[in-house]
């Protein structure tokens, strides 16, 4: 039984490029959540995707921006990228609200 | 905004020894998460507690739940080297759908 996986697992970008993450949740999953983690910090709640719509959203930016597929998959999308976007982006999936979250291993981004 | 913070932000000890991590907030929690996570993975879960004053223990670890539900504590004891990693707490509430996380507990266990 297939986790959450996330791709790409590095990704090296420059200042005011655009980027897309991906996430496949678990089986039997229907949520995905994006989670935010700054070297040093807890992750921090970017936003969530349920039945194709964004259900609720943490304070980022505009830039970030999501989308879920029928099939449950996820992707990140952030415009204009900048130095602080640098971090390790955690998908998340659950079966539904309450339900206990399970990471992928995530992608690192490094903003040069 | 609902804070977690985490207590001590840093912790080495010796193979063998006892030790305890908090986690705090000045809000109410409807459940609150441990997580541990290695270097270049994401949190593994270890334990959800959702009642005030619950005590749950997963083999040499306890976990406890503050009777007002804004605290909690995890208990090591005889600490091994497999248990280094970044300890992190994480509150949720009814009907939403995000976490909250604390800033981690980096624990060091040196043979």
């Amino acid at each position: 039984d297939a986790g959450v996986t996330q791709s790409p697992t590095h990704l090296i970008k420059t200042r005011g490029q655009q980027v897309t993450l991906r996430c496949s949740p678990k089986s039997g999953h229907d949520t995905v959540s994006w989670y935010q983690q700054a070297l040093g910090q807890g992750p921090q709640f970017i936003f969530q995707y349920y039945e194709e719509e964004e259900r609720q959203r943490g304070n980022f930016p505009d830039r970030f921006s999501g989308h879920q597929f029928p099939n449950y998959s996820s992707e990140l999308n952030v415009n204009a990228l900048l130095l602080g976007d640098s971090a390790l982006y955690l998908c998340a999936s659950s079966g539904d609200t309450g339900s206990p979250l399970h990471f992928g291993n995530g992608t690192r981004l490094t903003v040069t | 905004t609902q804070l977690l913070e985490q207590s001590p932000q840093f912790l080495s000890i010796q193979e063998g020894e006892n030790l305890t991590v908090y986690c705090n907030s000045s809000s109410v929690f409807s459940s609150l998460q441990w997580y541990r996570q290695e270097p270049g993975e994401g949190p593994v879960l270890l334990v959800t507690v959702v009642t005030g004053g619950e005590v749950k223990k997963l083999k040499r670890l306890t976990f406890q739940f503050g009777d007002a539900r804004k605290d909690s504590s995890l208990h090591i004891t005889a600490a091994q080297p497999g248990d280094t990693g970044l300890y992190l707490c994480a509150g949720r509430n009814t009907n939403a759908g995000k976490s909250t996380f604390g800033d981690g507990t980096t624990l060091t266990v040196k043979p």
